[in-house]
């Protein structure tokens, strides 16, 4: 039983295109994260998400949008994909903002725009 | 600005031998710092953390020391196993939740 997951572990698209990368979390957890690891696999995090409530907004361009129908799924939503957008995409959730013990990351999404 | 930085990007070391991966960081507004392993293909893995207000924790094989006074962590490995071949990161935890990143040490480990 997989504890995070996401959708679709590859994604290669054309730039300009539209894409969208889906995160589910069976932990029970109230707190979810997207993070970009770059090709020198820096990570850098992108949004979190509280019991559906937008906690962190880095400076990431407004193409990227996430959606949190429930506290149990995070998706991230690229408007006019961009070779720039290349990376790995890493969903994460915790418990809370509180310990760091449970916070666990999908195997994530290798984006390749051409 | 925020920044977690580690030394080396590769370490190499022999089968059996203790290994030592060491991390500087610059913020000081953290409650956790953590240590993640991250396997080819995989989401890194939480290893072990300290809370802000402790200088050393140990688990299994695995022992983490932080020194506040000059912003160092490091995470010593006993008796390294072929299976422990990773990029290792540091992260420190903001009370936000957000983890800050450092850039990742290559671990070898030759048999």
């Amino acid at each position: 039983d997989t504890a995070v997951s996401q959708t679709p572990k590859y994604l290669v698209t054309q730039m300009g295109n539209d894409k969208s990368i889906k995160c589910e979390q069976n932990l029970g957890h109230d707190t979810m994260y997207w993070y970009k690891q770059d090709s020198k696999k820096f990570l850098k995090i992108m949004f979190s998400y509280n019991n559906k409530e937008l906690i962190i907004n880095e400076t990431v361009p407004n193409r990227f949008s996430p959606k949190s129908p429930d506290k149990a799924h995070l998706n991230l939503h690229i408007n006019s994909l961009e070779l720039g957008d290349s990376a790995v995409y890493f969903c994460a959730s915790s418990q809370d903002l509180g310990s760091p013990v449970g916070y666990t990351f999908g195997s994530g999404t290798r984006l390749t725009v051409v | 600005g925020e920044s977690v930085g580690l030394h080396l990007p590769t370490l190499s070391v022999q089968e059996g031998d203790n290994s030592i991966i060491n991390c500087a960081y610059s913020n000081s507004a953290s409650d956790y710092f953590i240590w993640y392993k991250q396997e080819s293909g995989k989401g890194p893995q939480f290893i072990i953390d300290i809370r802000s207000n402790m200088d050393k924790r140990q688990g299994q094989r695995v022992t983490v020391l932080l020194n506040k006074t000059v912003k160092h962590l490091s995470l010593q490995i006993a008796a390294t196993q072929p299976g422990d071949s990773a990029v290792y990161f540091c992260a420190e935890k903001l009370y936000t939740g957000k983890l800050i990143f450092g850039q990742g040490t290559t671990l070898q480990v030759k048999p």
